[in-house]
């Protein structure tokens, strides 16, 4: 069964430089989450969509943004990036008509801010 | 708020026991879900197990159980025959009706010895 996919799986960035996630969600899934776990802590909430439209909203820097295209897939961009910004961002996808609490997870970007 | 508690930061079992992981959970929402999350070293997030509030029945899916005691609330995992495959991170989650994203404990690390 088709899973979520992330790119890159791997992302070294200086501070200051501006990094783009990407997450392709399952097909036929319409709300993808957007999740932060820093080294040895559990995943934080960032923010999610439905249906194009962004649909809440936790800890999520200014210097970050986020969207939904048509296609379904979301990118995650953060700018100005800090130390502390190193943690693994896992992507979710999940059906709001069918299970819609079940989330699905991707493998995740494991980003490095030097 | 809504708040996951995880007690226990490491626990250890021996190969084919019976080992329960505690979680218990803060919210006035009266519609939410509950889930056991696993994670390997690998990192990926896998779901194990979960159970929808409304449903008083223990949900089950092979070795793993859980005890959910709605009025305490308390969602306590049980792994029988554990495996050394089991060893991981575990985390306790849960999301509500009017916000579908997932709030994590800060996790039990389990330990399968051999």
């Amino acid at each position: 069964a088709a899973g979520v996919i992330q790119s890159p799986r791997h992302l070294i960035k200086e501070k200051r430089e501006t990094a783009t996630l990407k997450c392709y969600p399952i097909p036929r899934h319409d709300t993808v989450y957007w999740y932060q776990q820093g080294p040895g802590q559990d995943p934080q909430f960032l923010i999610s969509f439905y249906e194009k439209m962004q649909s809440d909203k936790g800890s999520i820097p200014d210097r970050f943004s986020a969207q939904q295209f048509s296609d379904y897939h979301s990118e995650l961009n953060m700018s100005s990036l800090e130390l502390g910004d190193s943690a693994l961002y896992f992507c979710a996808s999940s059906h709001r008509d069918k299970e819609f609490y079940e989330q699905y997870f991707g493998p995740g970007t494991r980003l490095t801010v030097t | 708020a809504q708040t996951v508690t995880q007690s226990q930061p490491e626990m250890s079992v021996q190969e084919a026991e019976t080992v329960t992981l505690s979680c218990t959970y803060d919210t006035s929402e009266s519609n939410y879900y509950l889930f056991w999350y696993k994670q390997p070293p690998s990192r990926q997030m896998i779901l194990v197990i979960r159970q929808e509030a409304y449903k008083q029945q223990n949900a089950t899916e092979n070795r793993f159980s859980v005890n959910f005691q709605k009025a305490a609330k308390s969602f306590s995992l049980k792994i029988s025959d554990s495996q050394l495959g089991d060893t991981a991170m575990y985390f306790c989650a849960f999301t509500v009706d009017s916000s579908y994203k997932l709030i994590f404990g800060s996790g039990t690390r389990l330990l399968v010895r051999p």
